[in-house]
């Protein structure tokens, strides 16, 4: 089973606008940590966001948010007031705890556009 | 402040070949991380060492495949020989010890590497 799903494909924004890229996670760990990362057209990959699981309140980073529903097992990013250089992939990431591994496991992203 | 440089940033060479790629970490980070992306296979976990040691190499695809971190500011990953399905985009990646795993993995540019 995927670890990390994300659902989305591609999405489309309207510039300004506020968009949210889903992200769902499987994990029997009751320690783990979640991560978000932006890859644009260049190449590289920018963290951006992290929750942990015992995190009582969503991060937030800037425009950058994260809908944490543990009993859903799902942390949405929500990026609030879009603009161009948002256009790019989003990947969610998880962390477990368990063994003391530092291993992430990444979804297969989302390719966000934004829209002048 | 410096961020993860590998080098080269782009490589090509022949089918046969030996290639190696070349990773500085953030001084003072104690984990290392080689990854490996693809259009097929997403971003793949090759290995990671801690405190230059090897600890987790169960994603090094093959006997081909070599890592190495003679010191803390330093690691190579080589291909022996390199074959074309070894094209991809190579990351390394390196973070600081986070005592409830929270430390973000920061990336290199990567090495877009092609193999003929």
């Amino acid at each position: 089973a995927q670890k990390i799903t994300q659902t989305q494909p591609g999405m489309f924004v309207q510039e300004k606008e506020a968009v949210t890229l889903d992200c769902t996670y499987d994990t029997s760990d009751p320690s783990y940590g979640l991560f978000w990362y932006k890859q644009p057209s260049s190449g590289e990959m920018i963290f951006l966001i992290y929750q942990g699981s015992y995190d009582q309140q969503n991060a937030t980073e800037g425009r950058y948010s994260l809908n944490f529903q543990k009993a859903r097992k799902s942390a949405n990013l929500v990026i609030s007031a879009s603009q161009l250089g948002d256009s790019a992939m989003y990947f969610c990431a998880m962390r477990e705890a368990q063994g003391g591994s530092e291993k992430l496991v990444f979804g297969k992203g989302t390719k966000l556009t934004v829209n002048p | 402040d410096a961020g993860v440089i590998q080098s080269p940033r782009h490589e090509v060479t022949e089918m046969g070949q030996e290639v190696t790629l070349r990773c500085k970490p953030i001084s003072g980070h104690d984990y290392l991380f080689w990854y490996r992306q693809t259009m097929m296979r997403g971003l793949e976990l090759l290995i990671y060492f801690n405190n230059n040691v090897p600890i987790d190499d169960s994603g090094m695809p093959e006997d081909r495949f070599s890592a190495k971190m003679p010191n803390a500011s330093f690691s190579t990953l080589k291909i022996q020989p390199s074959e074309p399905r070894d094209s991809a985009v190579y990351f390394c990646a390196s973070s600081a010890r986070g005592g409830h795993h929270n430390q973000p993995q920061h990336f290199g540019d990567g090495t877009r590497l092609s193999i003929l």
